[in-house]
């Protein structure tokens, strides 16, 4: 069955600092990757998604992801963190429409 | 234009009553979801509505969950007899399908429902 990982329930990261989340994806083929964001009583917002060609993506607020299939893995990262970057992310893979599972999800924190 | 919205946004309940929740997807999208998100934990899929095809209810925890979408637009999701465990944030997206490919979702600010 296809599954997601984060690893990480909660990051703490300097401002300025620079970001890696991880994100782990179980299925056979390559399924649609996509990363959101969820700031404190927000909805979820596109951050940046892959569906093929080039394996880096870049999407908004700086952040970019690679796309590394021999790892099954999407990481997600930004070079120089900001204080307004603090929110929950979220990984999600999809084979369809009606089949995106999302990761449970990654806390991000920013010491100023 | 506007975007995904859902009512009401806060939702207190006794324990057995029945609440519905509603969702105004984004003007022209054709597939909406339903999740719901628990304290801590990530989005767990509910239901899926595309275009005039029968729903995928696959992620609807008991029989207790219903929901519809009139007219290929607006959708309620119906909770009876609430738990105390049915408590959590539940999440609408909307997103515009070509040939039934995952596609960006467009997600609303969410209905907190509380079941004292």
């Amino acid at each position: 069955a296809q599954s997601v990982t984060q690893p990480d329930i909660h990051i703490t990261v300097s401002e300025g600092a620079s970001l890696e989340l991880r994100c782990n994806y179980s299925y056979g083929a390559t399924p649609y990757l996509f990363w959101y964001v969820q700031s404190p009583g927000q909805g979820l917002q596109l951050l940046l998604k892959y569906f093929s060609g080039d394996t880096l993506v870049q999407g908004i607020k700086g952040f970019e992801a690679e796309f590394k299939r021999s790892q099954s893995s999407f990481n997600l990262r930004k070079p120089s963190v900001h204080w307004s970057d603090a929110a929950e992310y979220f990984c999600a893979v999809a084979t369809s429409a009606s089949d995106m599972r999302f990761g449970a999800g990654t806390r991000l924190t920013v010491k100023p | 234009g506007a975007g995904v919205s859902q009512s009401p946004s806060n939702k207190v309940t006794e324990k057995g009553k029945d609440v519905e929740l509603r969702c105004d997807p984004i003007s022209g999208h054709t597939a909406l979801y339903w999740y719901r998100q628990s304290l801590g934990q990530g989005l767990e899929f509910l239901i899926y509505f595309q275009g005039n095809s029968a729903p995928d209810k696959s992620g609807l925890p008991s029989d207790r969950f219903s929901a519809e979408r009139t007219g290929g637009s607006v959708s309620t999701l119906t909770i009876q007899r609430t738990q105390q465990e049915d408590s959590a944030v539940y999440l609408c997206a909307s997103s515009f399908l070509s040939a039934g490919r995952a596609d960006t979702q467009y997600f609303g600010p969410g209905t907190r429902l509380t079941v004292l």
